[in-house]
C-alpha cells in the first residue's frame, strides 16, 4: 500500500510532549519529511530525512522512525505549533510521492 | 535567499486548460527538482509531479496522468505546471515547491495559486 495514515487529530498542553505518528509500508524503504502547515499558508518543511530539522527550525521538533512507522515529536510545544501536520515519502515504486492524512495539533 | 514566486490566482471554465507558473531565484536553478502540489481546501496535499530542472525530465502522478504537464524554461528559472480538461474538483490551492532527484522532501514552496474552476 502507499497510503501514509496519521491519526487526525492529537491535543497537548503548553509546555507538554506530543508525538504524530505516520505508517506506511513505504516508510520501510524510504525516510519520512514532515511539514507544518497553519491556516492560509503553505506547508513547511519542519524534520527531513528521518530526524534532520532544516536552519530556523526550533529544537523542540524532533524525528524517528522504526519500521513502517515515523514519528514527529514536539518537546515543550508552544502555543505557535498550534497547526495541521503532514508527513510526506516516496510510493513503494519510488517514483511518485505520497502526502499523510494529517494530523491537526491543538495547544490546550 | 531562495524564493519561489508563483503567478496570481485565476478563474477558469470547466473544460478549460490552466498554466501556472513558479519563478525560482536565490539557487543554481538547474540543481534541483520542482515540484507542484494541490491542495483542495480541507483536504491534505496531494503530489501531481515534478522536473528536474537539470536535464528536463519529468515524473506524473498517476491521478493525473494524460492531463498534466510540467515545463521550465532554465533560461528564465521557471517552471510551469499546465492542467487541462478542468473540473470543478480541479479547483483548489496550486503550489510549486523545490526537492531533490534523490531526496525525500520539499524545502521550499512558493507562496500557492488558488485557482477557481466554474462555470
Amino acid at each position: 500500500s502507499s497510503e501514509l495514515t496519521q491519526d487526525p487529530a492529537v491535543s497537548v498542553a503548553l509546555g507538554q510532549t506530543v508525538r504524530i505518528t505516520c505508517q506506511g509500508d513505504s516508510l520501510r524503504s524510504y525516510y519520512a519529511s514532515w511539514y507544518q502547515q497553519k491556516p492560509g499558508q503553505a506547508p513547511l518543511l519542519v524534520i527531513y530525512n528521518k530526524d534532520n530539522r532544516p536552519s530556523g527550525i526550533p529544537d523542540r521538533f524532533s524525528g524517528s522512525s522504526s519500521g513502517n512507522t515515523a514519528s514527529l515529536t514536539i518537546t515543550g510545544a508552544q502555543a505557535e505549533d498550534e497547526a495541521d501536520y503532514y508527513c510526506n515519502s516516496r510510493d513503494s515504486s519510488g517514483n511518485q510521492y505520497v502526502f499523510g492524512t494529517g494530523t491537526k495539533v491543538t495547544v490546550l | 535567499q531562495v524564493q519561489l514566486v508563483q503567478s496570481g490566482a485565476e478563474v477558469k471554465k470547466p473544460g478549460a486548460s490552466l498554466k501556472v507558473s513558479c519563478k525560482a531565484s536565490g539557487y543554481t536553478f538547474t540543481s534541483y527538482t520542482i515540484h507542484w502540489v494541490r491542495q483542495v481546501p480541507g483536504q491534505r496535499p496531494e503530489w501531481m509531479g515534478c522536473i528536474n530542472a537539470g536535464n528536463g525530465n519529468t515524473k506524473y502522478s498517476q491521478n493525473f496522468q494524460g492531463r498534466v504537464t510540467i515545463t521550465a524554461d532554465t533560461s528564465a528559472s521557471t517552471t510551469y505546471m499546465e492542467l487541462s480538461s478542468l473540473r470543478s474538483e480541479d479547483t483548489a490551492v496550486y503550489y510549486c515547491a523545490r526537492g531533490f532527484e534523490t531526496g525525500n522532501y520539499f524545502d521550499y514552496w512558493g507562496q500557492g495559486t488558488l485557482v477557481t474552476v466554474s462555470s
